[in-house]
């Protein structure tokens, strides 16, 4: 299974730019790199996906470098709507394919 | 387009009993994937139903089964419970099939309480 590291928590103010990195060191080739939001009582949001370099939507961008160990999730002027907890998910499903698997998730915190 | 929605939203249980959750996903999509979410393990895949087929299983005994039906919902059980099976089950769909691949769409939740 892919391995996936997050830091636990993470405190920013409104206005500010968020960065959150997920270490996954053994992706396998064909997995792809995806970003959800969970409110509490809900269930995750897709966010942003990526296979390499950088992805960009309205919302946030994902850079990954050349070796793929790794991600960041970066959120551009953040809100306090946005204090959330994020999660990336590594792996493609499929019959044969490795599971998915979810890091353990940031909380973010956006303090006014 | 109506979400993915999951029945029932609340449930508790006692010990050695079983117990099945339904999920309907969002019209049209054919990949229902389940997960298992608990403060102590965070999110856990559970498995993925294509088409009827489980395609994958994530690393769960085999107390946990599920199904998928011919208009894509599906249903999983869980037989003789067990106070550590507590938790949010979650259902997600995506429209192509390959979970990571593709952007998925999850539901609210179950919350399933062992007694």
């Amino acid at each position: 299974l892919a391995k996936t590291t997050q830091p636990i928590s993470m405190d920013s103010y409104e206005g500010q730019e968020v960065n959150i990195t997920c270490s996954h060191n053994n992706i396998a080739t064909n997995d792809y790199i995806t970003w959800y939001q969970q409110f509490p009582s809900q269930g995750p949001r897709f966010i942003i996906q990526g296979y390499k370099t950088k992805v960009t939507n309205e919302v946030a961008s994902l850079f990954i470098p050349a070796d793929r160990k790794s991600s960041t999730l970066s959120l551009p002027r953040v809100s306090l709507s946005d204090t959330a907890v994020y999660y990336c998910l590594v792996g493609v499903s499929g019959t044969g394919r490795r599971a998915l698997t979810f890091g353990s998730g940031t909380r973010l915190q956006v303090q006014p | 387009k109506a979400g993915v929605t999951q029945t029932p939203r609340y449930l508790i249980k006692t010990r050695g009993q079983q117990v099945t959750l339904s999920c309907s996903p969002i019209s049209g999509h054919r990949s229902v994937s389940w997960y298992q979410q608990t403060p102590g393990q965070g999110l856990q895949f559970l498995f993925e139903y294509f088409s009827e087929t489980q395609r994958n299983k994530g690393n769960f005994p085999g107390r946990f089964s599920g199904r998928q039906f011919s208009n894509s919902r599906s249903e999983m059980n869980v037989s003789t419970l067990e106070l550590g099976d507590s938790a949010l089950y979650l259902c997600a769909s995506s429209p192509l099939g390959r979970g990571g691949e593709n952007e998925q769409f999850f539901g609210p939740g179950t919350r399933l309480t062992v007694l």
